[in-house]
């Protein structure tokens, strides 16, 4: 079993809609979230970051977290094309490291 | 605005070649570490270091080793370069471990 789970799509979702993305993780005692975003042929880029659970937002980005599922989502609204990306998952695991997903790719449908 | 540099974006080597890529950020973090990512397999941590002179193995260290001699620099070694060490690798640093800031990466070749 991966640790960190993402859904790798793509996920399409039309301009202006809400898209909604998720990830699990199978360490309990993990208690880090972040979401990293990551343009084709780019880095990755930090965009989210939960500690506790329920809901944290940001301008059109909400995380969610819920940490008895084990499992962490990202919704943005009002989607835009310049949203189509890859959105990696990561989870903090032992020995002071991140694990990563393998990412959802996004694709905003104009 | 956190900048973290490699010294190249791409590199094309030959097989049994050593190769350095180097890491440099300008934020005072503690935390550096360096990633490969390949399709379908995600990031995966190669070496971390959390001071200088210190180095943490990740997951996946052999063939690889790693330099950290001044706080701001990381660098990345391939002692004797091989085609299946050919992929993007990315350099992070972290003031905390967790919140991770990524340079542009550098996509290597081995011939």
């Amino acid at each position: 079993q991966k640790e960190v789970e993402q859904n790798s799509g793509p996920l399409s979702v039309p301009e202006g809609a809400i898209a909604s993305l998720n990830c699990t993780y199978s360490d309990r005692v993990s208690q880090s979230f972040f979401w990293y975003r990551q343009y084709s042929g780019k880095s990755p880029e930090l965009i989210m970051s939960i500690y506790s659970n329920g809901d944290k937002e940001d301008g059109r980005f909400t995380a969610q977290l819920n940490k008895a599922s084990q499992y962490v989502s990202l919704l943005i609204r009002d989607s835009q094309p310049s949203d189509s990306a890859t959105y990696l998952c990561a989870v903090t695991g032992g020995g002071n490291k991140l694990t990563f997903g393998t990412g959802t790719q996004l694709k905003v449908e104009l | 605005d956190v900048k973290v540099t490699q010294s190249s974006r791409y590199l094309v080597k030959r097989t049994g070649e050593k190769v350095f890529l180097e890491c440099v950020q300008d934020m005072d973090h503690e935390n550096m570490f360096w990633y490969r990512q390949d399709p379908g397999l995600g990031l995966r941590l190669i070496y971390f270091s959390y001071d200088v002179k210190m180095k943490e193995k990740g997951d996946i260290p052999e063939g690889y080793s790693v330099s950290r001699e001044k706080k701001e620099r990381f660098s990345l070694i391939l002692e004797s370069a091989s085609t299946n060490q050919t992929s993007m690798y990315l350099c992070a640093s972290s003031p905390t471990w967790e919140e991770q800031y990524f340079g542009p990466g550098t996509r290597l070749t081995v011939t």
